[in-house]
């Protein structure tokens, strides 16, 4: 199995609620990403779990907050979102070497902020 | 970590020609990699390449590297339509993460 997945696909939400998105995989990857990438632009790191632990935030806002319950599963959850949040939100796995890291990506969540 | 920047930003032609598409880079690198993206999809690992190699293929996919340059091309021979997507080039430093640049829009023409 060489899947990331990810769920659910798209997701609407107002200013106020609160949301979660979901990353699963099953290669034993024990370096797990988030990513966002707006339209037309490149992916953006965001967090970077490493064995179960977060080991990079690039300086994201608070209204996102990660999670990694075990080694297979990442979730964000999301609160408070501004519009501006709206973007395809990645999910990648690797194996944690200092090198030669090659990530396998999710499809994404479409995220909409109204 | 470093981003690499590629060039074209966007590249069309016709299925069958040959696509090339530049990254270059500003510091020493342990690899480099490159991915493919299909609109709005995830992005899909293509090819890795070590500091140490300058030339690598895998299908009708040939990457080479000059690192006195700084600097790697993609070549996708014997394009198919099916070939259109963004590419993303990711130079990788020794326990850095990786980072994308603009990319190149390659759109293949039946």
């Amino acid at each position: 199995d060489t899947e990331v997945t990810q769920t659910p696909k798209h997701l609407v939400m107002g200013m106020t609620n609160k949301k979660s998105l979901k990353c699963e995989q099953h290669m034993g990857h024990r370096a797990m990403y988030w990513y966002k990438q707006k339209a037309k632009k490149p992916p953006e790191l965001m967090f970077v779990y490493s064995y179960e632990k977060l080991s990079i935030n690039e300086s994201v806002p608070s209204r996102f907050s990660p999670e990694c319950p075990n080694s297979s599963l990442l979730n964000l959850h999301l609160h408070a979102l501004q519009p501006e949040d709206s973007a395809l939100y990645l999910c990648a796995s690797s194996q944690p070497r200092r090198t030669n890291e090659k990530l396998f990506f999710g499809s994404g969540t479409q995220l909409s902020v109204l | 970590s470093q981003q690499g920047e590629e060039d074209p930003q966007a590249l069309s032609i016709q299925e069958g020609e040959n696509a090339t598409m530049n990254c270059s880079y500003k510091t020493s690198i342990n690899n480099l990699q490159w991915y493919r993206q299909n609109s709005g999809r995830g992005l899909v690992h293509l090819i890795l390449i070590r500091s140490n190699e300058r030339e690598k293929h895998s299908g009708r996919l040939r990457v080479t590297l000059d690192t006195s340059k700084k600097s790697s091309s993609l070549l996708i021979t014997a394009s198919r339509a099916a070939d259109t997507a963004s590419y993303f080039c990711g130079p990788q430093t020794s326990g850095s993460r990786l980072t994308f640049g603009e990319g190149t829009q390659l759109t293949v023409n039946p």
